[in-house]
């Protein structure tokens, strides 16, 4: 079956802009989770999402936010962005919340911000 | 979720077996133990899991002493496309507050 997809696989922004990442887990899973990976700071968690709820946050500021949909499809924010967002974003579905769950990773999101 | 410790680095010659540790002094009792594996601008891919003793796949074994305070990843035969990031999880079923934490993992390099 399909793999997590995400879109766009690389994104190019300016600082102050905001920006829309985009997952699609793979059919039957429904939690999602996001993580930004950098090379000062690793694989960092932000957030899961679980039936349209969001379930776990990671230490990031609000200018993150993320929704999940009825199809468990889900978006993630970035407002007013800086810098040091410049990251690759990954997704990870699951069938269902729970660390001994399985994760399966997308490809990611590289974001750059100029 | 428990801190873990790994070594930052390691290299193996190809065709050997190769095992890392990972110490996890403060497991508590409801946690498991996970490894991903991870290759340059891919996302990480689960591995094997495991509780305690032993548990071993088509890839790879796990194995677990009884005080659980580490574990050991082991990958047999290794080849050149072992060549990745390795990192140990330790966390409970099911999450409640828990926050997925993949530390700085273990940098795998095979040489021919």
């Amino acid at each position: 079956k399909a793999g997590v997809t995400q879109t766009p696989r690389y994104l190019i922004k300016t600082r102050g802009q905001q920006v829309t990442l985009s997952c699609s887990p793979i059919s039957g899973h429904r939690s999602v989770s996001w993580y930004q990976q950098t090379p000062g700071q690793g694989l960092q968690f932000l957030f899961e999402y679980f039936s349209e709820t969001q379930r776990n946050k990671g230490n990031f500021p609000g200018r993150f936010s993320g929704r999940q949909f009825s199809n468990s499809r889900s978006e993630m924010n970035v407002s007013t962005l800086e810098l040091g967002d410049s990251a690759l974003y990954l997704c990870a579905s699951s069938l269902t919340s729970g660390f001994t769950y399985e994760q399966y990773f997308g490809p990611g999101t590289r974001l750059t911000v100029t | 979720l428990a801190k873990t410790t790994q070594p930052i680095s390691m290299d193996s010659y190809e065709g050997q077996e190769v095992n890392i540790t990972c110490s996890h002094n403060n497991i508590a009792t409801n946690d498991y133990i996970t490894w991903y594996q991870q290759f340059p601008s891919q996302g990480p891919r689960f591995i094997i899991q495991g509780y305690k003793t032993k548990v071993t796949n088509e890839v790879a074994s796990l194995f677990i002493p009884a005080d659980r305070k580490s574990s050991t990843l082991s990958l047999p035969r290794v080849s050149l496309s072992d060549t990745a990031v390795y990192y140990c999880l330790v966390g409970e079923r099911p999450f409640g507050n828990e926050k997925l934490t993949f530390g700085t993992g273990t940098r795998l390099t095979i040489i021919p």
